[in-house]
């Protein structure tokens, strides 16, 4: 299984600011993906990052609001952008190497005042 | 539209004693079901992968069985133990025909397990 490690851990934030949240693999793994979960709620999709392409979106989010790079095939980044305390949650990078298994970074929670 | 729906979303049980977590999808044209493991604060242990074309999955305690015409999946952990204790979650990914996001998975809201000492 992948080994995945994310920055910050956590992090407090004021309202309008941005946050940028990496995401390291120690391997390279084909498609990486950005979750979100919102306080006492379960995961859900934001983004599919591609390399070498833009990301590919869920229905609900956008890349104004959350850009993704993905440089290379071990790295992504997801920024949140013009924060408001609804931005307030724990982001999950992921990994797979096609229809198997799903592996999961450490998280970042975020909390914005 | 997939939904996921886990039952029952807390559960606290003596050492020792043998459980089950079930798990139910809407729709049957999954492509694979994995259970997680959740602790508090932490990112997500991924406990179990069963293939769509797969009937049960098993891995030291753990056994997860998936009847995918009637949209479920139970996991059955044995002689349970306080380090057990976590979030259980259950996610489900498309169907290759459904197009879009395939690998997309869609999580159930999870259970709160509890191992009493």
């Amino acid at each position: 299984s992948a080994v995945i490690s994310q920055k910050p851990s956590r992090d407090i934030c004021q309202r309008g600011t941005s946050l940028t949240i990496q995401c390291q693999v120690d391997s390279q793994v084909t498609m990486m993906f950005w979750y979100r979960q919102q306080p006492g709620q379960s995961l859900t999709l934001i983004a599919t990052a591609n390399q070498g392409s833009e990301a590919t979106y869920e229905s609900g989010f956008v890349i104004d609001k959350f850009p993704i790079s993905r440089p290379n095939l071990t790295f992504s980044t997801l920024t949140v952008s013009n924060m408001s305390p609804e931005d307030s949650s724990i982001y999950l990078c992921s990994v797979s190497d096609g229809y198997n298994e799903q592996f999961f970074g450490p998280g970042t929670r975020l909390t914005v005042l | 539209k997939q939904e996921v729906t886990q039952i029952p979303a807390a559960l606290s049980v003596p050492e020792g004693e043998n459980l089950v977590l079930n798990c139910s999808f809407t729709d049957s044209a999954i492509y694979n079901l994995q259970w997680f493991r959740q602790d508090p604060g932490k990112g997500l242990t991924s406990l179990l992968l069963i293939q769509s074309s797969q009937r049960e999955q098993t891995s030291g305690r753990l056994n997860a069985s998936l009847d995918k015409s009637s949209g479920r999946s139970t996991l059955y952990i044995a002689a349970s133990q306080p380090g057990d204790s976590a979030t259980y979650l259950c996610a489900v990914t498309k169907g290759w025909d459904s197009g879009g996001s395939n690998y997309k998975l869609t999580f159930g809201k999870g259970t709160l397990l509890t191992v009493n000492p």
